[in-house]
């Protein structure tokens, strides 16, 4: 299971966001990833392996953490990034999501 | 480019049953894992299932296992999911995924209702 927190954050443009992503057990290889959604549209991954970052990603978006603690990261809000944010562990089956975090525009 | 096209949605009964196919293009699909990942009206995303290159492995969610069926056709590049029994918290957007370092790439899902 995967615990994400907090559920909302209210933050203004220009500020740092930091997303928390808690998992039950020791997530195998630290095989985890970090998703945007934004309505309508299907998700994209931001970062794999807990600090990789895809392709195409901003390097405002980082990812820390090991074990069971994991973060994201983005340090300056752009207009573009309130969205919801999801983790997901693919080290063992089964590759749960988390209950996801809404940036939002305070 | 990454081309995953999901197909087969529609309004189904309570108790029916269902195959979804996604049509795959732009890479080589007999070398990547797949997924399907489901997201309910207005709430998160729900892993569902996973199925290796060689379709040799597959996985399950608890709340699918026993009652849905992911395979794959390698020679024609599309992925399925059989869905049987099915019940009204079922309904969702089912995406088709692509695994490579993670989930790298999306369908733009297709809806399943599941409503008497």
């Amino acid at each position: 299971v995967l615990t994400q927190s907090p559920g909302t954050l209210s933050l203004s443009p220009g500020e740092r966001a930091t997303l928390f992503c808690r998992a039950s057990q020791r997530v195998t290889g630290n095989y985890l990833a970090w998703y945007q959604q934004i309505p309508g549209q299907a998700p994209r991954v931001l970062i794999y392996g807990a600090s990789g970052r895809a392709a195409g990603v901003p390097d405002r978006f980082s990812g820390s953490g090991s074990g069971t603690d994991f973060t994201l990261t983005i340090s300056r809000l752009e207009p573009e990034d309130f969205a919801m944010y999801y983790c997901q562990q693919y080290g063992d089956s089964p590759f749960a999501f988390g209950g996801g975090t809404k940036v939002e525009i305070k | 480019q990454v081309q995953l096209v999901e197909s087969g949605g529609g309004v189904v009964q309570p108790g029916g049953s269902l195959t979804l196919s996604c049509a795959a293009s732009g890479f080589t699909f007999s070398t990547y894992a797949m997924h399907w990942v489901r997201q309910a009206p207005g709430k998160g995303l729900e892993w569902v299932a996973f199925i290796r290159p060689d379709g040799g492995n597959k996985f399950y969610a608890d709340s699918v296992k026993g009652r849905f069926i992911i395979s794959r056709d390698n020679t024609q590049n599309i992925l399925y999911l059989q869905m049987n029994r099915l019940r009204g918290d079922d309904t969702a957007v089912y995406y088709c995924a692509k695994h490579n370092f993670a989930i790298d790439s999306w369908g733009q899902g297709t809806l399943v209702p599941v409503s008497s």
